[in-house]
């Protein structure tokens, strides 16, 4: 009964491959989030999604492209994959203006 | 654009001993909530405390306490009684009271040691 899942937790690819990170909430929350959180753990938004409405692009490369399906999901496309795209992904959701519950990260290594 | 900074990169404490970890952000708003959030080597991101910003009592959870200045834009995180358990990444976090500003924008981290 997790709350906020993503898959895969751990992903190491080419460059040059596309690859997606899946994320699902079962919180009932009206809004999601990807973060990145870089090799200096630093995090910083990329995405926000209101009832599967973009709300928040943060500047990000266009290879990067979210999908909201529904409410309860929002994953993470990346083309063409460079070794800079290494990092940990992290998906969040909220209801609008109340904390965010985060998932468990996905590390990504692009080699 | 709202900005956080966390001046220590790495602090430490002995086990049963309180710490503060520092705090501080910039922003032109006036109603806006602040977050602490601990990050242990699991990379899970644990909300620990929250504070509304027109709430002029510190907020406090258990062992956790902030001490809050609105007109320093300061908001330090208190351990006290530390715990081996609390070894970890500490962020700061800020957000927006606007209904469009739900993005949480973070400060570059503090690792906590503690020492038994």
């Amino acid at each position: 009964d997790t709350a906020v899942s993503q898959t895969p937790k751990y992903l190491v690819t080419q460059m040059g491959n596309d690859k997606s990170i899946k994320c699902e909430q079962n919180l009932g929350h009206d809004t999601m989030y990807w973060y990145k959180q870089d090799s200096k753990k630093f995090l910083k938004i990329m995405f926000s999604y209101n009832n599967k409405e973009l709300i928040i692009n943060e500047t990000v490369p266009n290879r990067f492209s979210p999908k909201s399906p529904d409410k309860a999901h929002l994953n993470l496309h990346i083309n063409s994959l460079e070794l800079g795209d290494s990092a940990v992904y992290f998906c969040a959701s909220s209801r609008v203006r109340n904390e965010q519950f985060f998932g468990p990260g996905t590390r990504l290594t692009v080699l | 654009a709202q900005t956080v900074t966390q001046s220590q990169p790495e602090m430490s404490v002995q086990e049963a001993e309180t710490v503060t970890l520092s705090c501080t952000y910039d922003t032109s708003e006036s109603d806006y909530y602040l977050f602490w959030y601990k990050q242990p080597p699991s990379r899970q991101m644990i909300l620990v405390i929250r504070q509304e910003a027109y709430k002029q009592q510190n907020a406090t959870e258990n062992r956790f306490s902030v001490n809050f200045q609105k007109a320093a834009k300061s908001f330090s995180l208190k351990i006290s009684d530390s715990q081996l358990g609390d070894a970890a990444m500490y962020f700061c976090a800020y957000r927006s009271a606007s209904t469009s500003g739900s993005r949480l924008t973070f400060g570059e981290g503090t690792q906590l040691t503690v020492n038994p």
